[in-house]
């Protein structure tokens, strides 16, 4: 049964630092990850989403690796800003089942 | 504008009642999706439909029941809440299930509290 586990469940910065999300999943046989942004109250929106043939993918000042081998993924935030806090979940579809399996998010805060 | 919609955002009702969550997609996807945010903010699917065609069906009391009229919409239908159904519950879509590189996108989601 494929879990996801993400570390640490809360972080908070100051702005301007650059950081990593962590996830990490049992079971290495994954279509592909996906990271979303939650706010409070309002629904998810996605952020990257890496094939499982794919090693990274970037858009803007994020960028989110993966080792399917070693069941890993991190979200890298550079110049972290205000606007970045939010719940981070990241999600990985199974390859056996089709279905999208979520980690329970951490949750960021950047301090001005 | 293009999205992924819930009717009401917030639902508050005593135990025993019967209620229903709305979800329309205007992105032309072919699977919709629930899934149970509880308060641990742990998302868990529900249901997933295809074109009108159930797919995935985890073990959730048969007090749930979805039904979609079309492929743009899928509702969720609760009786005899109680207690433990308080969560939000989202909607989300994607082009195609057998698509399964393809990211899903979701609503707002509904806040249900049973009292």
């Amino acid at each position: 049964k494929q879990e996801v586990t993400q570390i640490p469940a809360a972080l908070s910065v100051p702005e301007g630092e650059n950081l990593v999300l962590n996830c990490s999943f049992t079971d290495s046989a994954i279509y592909n990850l996906q990271w979303f942004r939650q706010d409070p109250g309002k629904g998810l929106t996605s952020l990257l989403l890496i094939q499982s043939s794919q090693r990274e993918q970037t858009s803007g000042r994020l960028n989110a690796s993966l080792d399917k081998s070693s069941g890993r993924s991190t979200l890298y935030i550079a110049a972290s800003q205000p606007g970045d806090s939010a719940t981070y979940l990241c999600a990985v579809r199974s390859g056996n089942t089709g279905k999208l399996i979520f980690g329970q998010g951490t949750t960021l805060q950047v301090k001005p | 504008d293009t999205a992924v919609s819930q009717t009401p955002k917030y639902l508050v009702t005593q135990m025993g009642n019967d209620k229903s969550i709305k979800c329309e997609q205007n992105l032309g996807h072919d699977t919709m999706y629930w899934y149970k945010q509880d308060s641990k903010k742990f998302l868990k699917i529900m249901f997933s439909y295809n074109n009108k065609e159930l797919i995935i069906n985890e073990t959730v009391p048969n007090r749930f029941s979805p039904k979609s009229p079309d492929k743009a919409h899928l509702n969720l239908h609760i009786n005899s809440l109680e207690l433990g159904d308080s969560a939000v519950y989202f909607c989300a879509s994607s082009p195609q299930a057998i698509f399964l590189d393809s990211p899903l996108h979701f609503g707002n989601g509904t806040r249900l509290t049973v009292t």
